[in-house]
């Protein structure tokens, strides 16, 4: 089985604020990809990253970081300096190999609100 | 690259209706896509599978009479709402993939039966 849990259902912040977004994921295969995708308004899912269960590293793009913990299956999401345009529902994703990859199991997702 | 289209964007039906939405991946070819349906304020879920030229792949629970999936070619899958009731009112999202595990999403498509 797959399981995706955002605990955090709407978290506020004001601007400039940094803010992490918490993702933990339950699967008993050693071959998945975990996924962190922005929803804004409009409904459209914006991919933020991929990242695959061998690869363990942190990443960093601008304002946006990522911590993967295999060891606490966790993959949390930081937003640094938030800003009003960072305010959108953030999904966390998981996908991995025994379902053949078809199967992309999503959290419940974490509404941001950055107020100015 | 890999941009997935729907249309329509929104669309009203009445109840008793059906209504037809269209997934078109535009600069490659789809072998697999995938159909979500999102309720207000609340996640995707999965509606189903399907690869070109075979039957869709229904999730439990999935009514296969009334979320009727055709993906005739390697570019176009269409998921027809037949006889929409207004608890099928929701935002329908599809997505593509070729042969790898990621999957590119269209802009989704809301529906509002009345």
């Amino acid at each position: 089985a797959q399981k995706v849990t955002q605990a955090q259902t709407e978290i506020s912040v004001v601007e400039k604020e940094d803010v992490t977004l918490d993702c933990v994921y339950e699967t008993r295969d050693t071959t998945y990809y975990l996924f962190w995708y922005k929803q804004p308004p409009s409904g459209e899912l914006v991919f933020l990253i991929r990242r695959n269960s061998f690869d363990e590293q942190n990443e960093i793009s601008g304002r946006y970081s990522w911590n993967f913990q295999k060891s606490t299956s966790s993959f949390n999401f930081t937003i640094t300096a938030s800003q009003v345009v960072d305010s959108a529902v953030y999904f966390c994703a998981l996908i991995q190999r025994n379902t053949g990859f078809q199967k992309l199991v999503f959290g419940t997702g974490t509404r941001l609100l950055v107020s100015p | 690259g890999a941009v997935v289209s729907q249309h329509p964007s929104w669309v009203i039906c009445k109840s008793g209706t059906s209504v037809k939405i269209e997934c078109r991946s535009l600069d490659f070819q789809a072998t697999t896509m995938f159909w979500y349906r999102q309720f207000p304020k609340q996640s995707l879920m999965l509606m189903a599978t399907s690869n070109e030229g075979s039957k869709a792949t229904y999730e439990q629970g999935v009514e296969k009479d009334k979320f009727l999936i055709n993906h005739a070619s390697l570019t176009l899958s269409t998921l027809t709402v037949t006889s929409a009731h207004p608890e099928d009112s929701s935002f329908y999202i599809c997505s593509a993939r070729w042969d790898t595990y990621e999957q590119y999403f269209g802009p989704g498509t809301r529906l509002t039966v009345t």
